[in-house]
């Protein structure tokens, strides 16, 4: 198994310009999750799913967006960025009896 | 408001020493408390976990107690290893399985 994986690693955007952050799990799990994570701070939830095709807001969700069309699949859209969305991201997944798993992150930063 | 918090945000410690992280929580209601560890440039880490019906579990080299009646948590690691070092978060589980609060992060240093 992969685990969770994240695309990109790394990535530059202007003020304004939008794009989507791809997360995957081959575990066939339920629950999938993106966090921020900012200097000095612990990991915010964004926003998180339950299973395909439901979703939900988390602590932070204002200027994203979620979907969830597979159980593998779970994109986060940044709508027109912003430099305070300047920050390493994090997806995880778990299912009902396990743990969560999370993937390697991608930093963004927003110029 | 309530939140999960940790009481030093460094800590070093001898190679071979045993390591203590505390983490204070101020909610209540938390019935779950989980462990992870972040290693520079990687995504957390599950350690150990503890449900409020116990106040002390151990993995391997790792013990977590919890203190319900003065709401901490302690991350215990015996004989502290180089690999050891890292950013240890304490969280909460708050509103159902999905819902996770993070602390801010104690960074453990291991001088060899």
């Amino acid at each position: 198994n992969a685990g969770v994986t994240q695309t990109p690693k790394f990535q530059v955007l202007k003020t304004g310009q939008s794009m989507t952050l791809q997360c995957a799990q081959d575990m066939n799990h339920e629950y999938m999750s993106w966090y921020r994570q900012d200097p000095g701070m612990g990991l915010r939830l964004i926003h998180y799913s339950v299973g395909a095709g439901i979703t939900d807001q988390g602590e932070v969700p204002n200027g994203y967006n979620v979907s969830r069309s597979t159980t593998e699949d779970f994109p986060l859209r940044l709508l027109s960025a912003a430099p305070s969305q300047t920050s390493v991201y994090f997806c995880a997944s778990r299912s009902l009896s396990d743990t969560q798993y999370f993937g390697p992150g991608t930093r963004l930063t927003v110029l | 408001g309530e939140s999960v918090g940790l009481h030093l945000p460094t800590l070093s410690v001898q190679e071979g020493d045993n390591s203590i992280i505390n983490c204070a929580y101020s909610n209540s209601a938390s019935d779950y408390f989980i462990w992870y560890k972040q290693e520079s440039g990687k995504g957390p880490q599950f350690i150990i976990d503890i449900r409020s019906n116990m106040d002390k579990r151990q993995g391997q080299r790792v013990t977590v107690l919890l203190n319900k009646t003065v709401k901490h948590l302690s991350l215990q690691i015996a004989a502290t290893q180089p690999g050891d070092s890292a950013v240890y978060f304490c969280a909460e589980n708050l509103g159902g399985y999905q819902k996770v609060t993070f602390g801010t992060g104690t960074k453990l240093q291991v001088i060899p």
